[in-house]
């Protein structure tokens, strides 16, 4: 079965930094784009950060450049965010997801939607 | 960034009604275009790519249009299933971005 498993969510005080962890199986996870998205306490999404299959070409959202790492380990089937100088405003279940990519044995970026999403992992910024 | 706006924001509607929700770019993204629906507690699931192809596994009745700046989604025959809120995304560009969100609810 294709799934994203996040963890390492939690409490955190204003300032402080946490880790993040997605764990890929079901698919062959060095071949596929990764991505971070967000969503605040009754909010819509946010897109945070994508990470290249080889991890050469990395992109952040404004509101977290500077402050998050995107990463990943293909060795381990894991992605990652490392996030430090944590604000209120980062408060919000942080979601990992495959971008799609490829469909049929083609690959072309008219497929780079977000196909597999995993349940998501809280994360509360509050002193 | 391309700045994604969906409408109507919610609406209410009843099991068998045809519904439509319209999504528009500030600029052009082709059919960059990806719609998701998520139900309360749950992660985003992939609807429709590329503005108009529908994912597998999801139902016919869901149908995407569009291209350029002006999108839709229209769900051809509401299920009980179907109450949710739904989100455009394009891809066309970093930052991704998506809409705002359009909340299905039941009359």
């Amino acid at each position: 079965e294709v799934q994203l498993v996040e963890s390492g969510g939690g409490l955190v005080k204003p300032g402080g930094s946490l880790r993040l962890s997605c764990a890929a199986s079901g698919f062959t996870f060095s071949s596929y784009s990764m991505n971070w998205v967000r969503q605040a306490p009754g909010k819509g999404l946010e897109w945070v950060s994508s990470i290249s299959s080889s991890s050469s070409y990395i992109y952040y959202a404004d509101s977290v450049k500077g402050r998050f790492t995107i990463s990943r380990d293909n060795a381990k089937n894991s992605l990652y965010l490392q996030m430090n100088s944590l604000r209120a405003e980062d408060t919000a279940v942080y979601y990992c997801a495959r971008t799609q990519g490829c469909s049929g044995g083609s690959c072309y970026s008219e497929l780079d939607a977000f196909d597999i999403w995993g349940q998501g992992t809280m994360v509360t910024v509050s002193s | 960034a391309i700045r994604m706006t969906q409408s109507p924001s919610s609406f209410s509607a009843s099991t068998g009604d045809r519904v439509t929700i319209t999504c528009r770019a500030s600029q052009g993204i082709s059919s960059y275009l990806a719609w998701y629906q998520q139900k309360p507690g749950k992660a985003p699931k992939l609807l429709i790519y590329a503005a108009s192809t529908l994912q597998s596994g999801v139902p016919s009745r869901f149908s995407g249009s569009g291209s350029g700046t002006d999108f839709t989604l229209t769900i051809s025959c509401l299920q009980s299933e179907d109450f949710a809120t739904y989100y455009c995304q394009q891809y066309y560009s970093y930052p991704r971005t998506f809409g705002g969100g359009t909340k299905v609810e039941i009359k």
